[in-house]
């Protein structure tokens, strides 16, 4: 069964750092690009960024809201997908997802997606 | 500016088909790929139901279709059952920017 599992929210106060993992298992995690997306309190999802396999270098991508500040990192021994977290703001609070990521011939796609991790970004 | 823009929600009763549309308003038309719709229940993540614009996954109802037409995708669900009640949202990898975008989502009521 393919399965992801997220660990390492929390609170965390404005200007700090919070790191995120993504424990992935039941696929050749080595194999897939891997993505990050949130979902603020009531609001709908947004995508933060992916990283791609090693085969294509593991390159990042990421969204304006976040470039600059976050870092997704993978360890393919591991299976875990990293989301470093810099100078957190009261507007990065949300439940974040991790997902596999397919590259398809006309589209991407994500899917399955983990169960959530919440993130407080508060004083 | 990319975007996808979907009603804020729909409704339907038991047994009849709805349609939740996506439209693309951007100037950056063509440089979208085909859409993925997700479905995501009340404090749950979200689920992969179509891909490619019209591909279901293993496992996925085929009470669930896609298709599109000209600048709008479109997500039909025929049937309506009770557990169809969810929150919907259309998604895109736009080339020309090496982003993805997601629609605002559509709040579907079975009523």
């Amino acid at each position: 069964e393919v399965q992801l599992v997220e660990s390492g929210g929390g609170l965390v106060q404005p200007g700090r750092s919070l790191r995120l993992s993504c424990t992935a298992s039941g696929f050749p995690f080595g194999d897939y690009a891997m993505g990050w997306f949130r979902q603020a309190p009531g609001k709908g999802l947004e995508w933060v960024g992916f990283i791609r396999s090693k085969a294509y270098g593991g390159a990042t991508e990421y969204a304006a809201s976040v470039k600059g500040r976050f870092t997704i990192s993978r360890d393919d021994s591991k299976t875990i997908v990293y989301l470093q977290m810099n100078s957190l703001k009261t507007e990065d609070t949300a439940v974040y997802y991790c997902s596999r990521v397919v590259f398809g011939d006309y589209g991407r796609w994500f899917d399955p997606w983990g169960q959530g991790n919440l993130v407080t970004v508060s004083s | 500016q990319s975007a996808l823009t979907q009603p804020a929600s729909v409704s339907g009763s038991p047994g009849q088909s709805i349609t939740i549309s996506c439209t693309e308003t951007s100037s950056d038309v063509g440089s979208y790929n085909l859409v993925s719709w997700y479905q995501q229940h009340p404090g749950k993540a979200p689920k992969l139901m179509i891909y490619e614009g019209s591909k279901r996954p293993s496992g996925v109802s085929n009470r669930f279709s896609g298709s599109k037409s000209g600048n709008t995708a479109s997500l039909t669900i025929s049937g309506l059952q009770a557990e169809d009640e969810a929150d919907y949202y259309c998604c895109s990898y736009v080339g020309s920017s090496a982003s993805v975008v997601f629609g605002g989502g559509t709040n579907l009521t079975v009523l």
